[in-house]
């Protein structure tokens, strides 16, 4: 069964990066899309981006130019940089995997809570 | 961007009660798209992708339909582990988005 875990820093400064890790365990990294997704307190999911295990990119433009997605296939990792944060930023982000030619997520980790203060 | 618009946004019903969320989208958009269950504190699942396909493992008495701008999930018999929170979610194009969310309470 695959799993998904997100990890880093519950707290960001205004103007500093937010920087997330997500940890995949019970399958391998390779032959997927890898998303991060958030949720602001009360409103709904925003997908941030995915990363494939090539390496290649996509990002929602609203956020292209602060946001990144890097991946580590030897730590079945993949991670996500949001720079210049602010209180916008707030919110539950969850990493989740994302199947190749159809884009829907079928694993999801618990989210982890980033507040900017 | 696609713009997805759920309703209701919110509903109160019976255990036992067939529960229909309807989510139409700003563009055609074919068979792309994805439901999913969200309950508090736990990560989304996956109900239902390509419309109406069942993800393996979830109960037949969830079910998809439509296509086009116009799209259903069908809860045909709810049951009080149903109580959540329902997204929709389209595949066709960059933005991935999502609806606004559709929270089923009990009555």
């Amino acid at each position: 069964q695959v799993q998904l875990q997100e990890s880093g820093p519950g707290l960001v400064k205004p103007s500093e990066t937010l920087s997330l890790t997500c940890t995949v365990s019970g399958g391998s990294i390779s032959s997927y899309y890898w998303s991060w997704i958030r949720q602001p307190p009360g409103k709904g999911l925003e997908w941030l981006g995915y990363i494939y295990y090539t390496g290649s990119t996509t990002y929602n433009p609203s956020l292209q130019s602060r946001v990144s997605i890097s991946l580590s296939s030897s730590k079945n990792q993949f991670s996500l940089k949001l720079t210049s944060v602010t209180a916008a930023d707030t919110a539950l982000y969850y990493c989740a995997r994302t199947v190749s030619g159809f884009y829907y997520f079928d694993y999801w980790g618990q989210g982890t809570l980033a507040t900017v203060s | 961007d696609i713009q997805l618009t759920q309703s209701p946004s919110f509903l109160s019903a019976s255990v036992g009660d067939r529960v229909t969320i309807t989510c139409r989208a700003s563009h055609h958009i074919g068979i792309s798209l994805a439901w999913y269950q969200q309950k508090p504190g736990k990560a989304p699942k996956l109900l239902i992708y390509t419309a109406s396909t069942l993800q393996t493992g979830v109960p037949s008495r969830f079910s998809g339909s439509g296509s086009g701008t116009e799209f259903t999930l069908t809860i045909s018999s709810l049951q009080p582990e149903d109580f959540a929170t329902y997204n929709c979610q389209q595949l066709n194009s960059y933005p991935l988005t999502f609806g606004g969310g559709t929270k089923v309470e009990i009555k």
